[in-house]
């Protein structure tokens, strides 16, 4: 089956080390996003990406980093410079050839800093 | 800036009643697409639909409808005959597009609205 794949599903992590949450995706989608979500609170959007070795920063990317070096995996790694990294984190992907098209999203992973 | 509002932060309704979900938006692109997206407690977002601006038909998929007004900047949903599986959190969000319809496809997202169906 197609779709996208978050791991894991839940991660804790001591405050002050980095942490990469890992996405991937077999939908052959060219776009990927990553999205933040506080309790009570829509989404927003950290980084994205339209193709390979290609991203740009969204609308809170300070304390972030990401790659796309396959265009199946976007990972994003969380610094120790995320002031409040606790979060639940969300990855989509979404096709950008023809029509516009729609963003699927992943099951999301559950970080938990201490 | 873009923003999308939806001022509902939680409804409750017993099942087999009808609720609506309002949804309001703010953009200055004339050419934009909105959708609607559940997010049931296993957390994964799941798409409902999307409307392009250039189309204000309204539309219904089995329970669910979509009452989309550009006149008053507003895409709001509805759910016919509510169930119990209908208890999500629904969210709306807007994306820019150019002239040519394709864009970045950057979400704006609502704050969501809690939807919680009694038995």
């Amino acid at each position: 089956d197609g779709g996208i794949t978050q791991s894991p599903k839940y991660l804790f992590r001591k405050e002050g080390q980095n942490v990469t949450l890992s996405c991937e995706q077999n939908l052959n989608h060219d776009a990927m996003y990553w999205y933040r979500q506080d309790p009570g609170q829509g989404l927003r959007l950290i980084y994205y990406s339209q193709i390979v070795n290609d991203f740009q920063k969204g609308d809170i990317a300070e304390g972030y980093s990401v790659s796309r070096e396959k265009k199946e995996s976007f990972p994003l790694t969380v610094t120790s410079a995320q002031k409040n990294p606790t979060a639940f984190y969300l990855c989509a992907s979404r096709a950008t050839r023809g029509s516009f098209y729609e963003q699927y999203f992943g099951p999301g992973t559950r970080l938990t800093v201490t | 800036a873009q923003k999308v509002t939806q001022a509902q932060t939680e409804i409750s309704v017993v099942e087999k009643e009808d609720v609506t979900l309002d949804c309001v938006y703010e953009t200055r692109d004339t050419t934009y697409y909105l959708f609607w997206y559940k997010q049931p407690p296993s957390g994964e977002l799941v798409f409902l639909i999307r409307r392009n601006s250039f189309d204000e038909q309204n539309e219904i998929s089995g329970r669910y409808s979509w009452n989309f007004q550009k006149s008053t900047s507003s895409f709001n949903f509805t759910i016919t005959a509510s169930q119990v599986v209908d208890s999500a959190v629904y969210f709306c969000a807007l994306s820019e597009a150019n002239a040519g319809g394709t864009s970045y496809g950057k979400l704006t997202f609502g704050q969501g609205t809690i939807l919680t169906v009694h038995p």
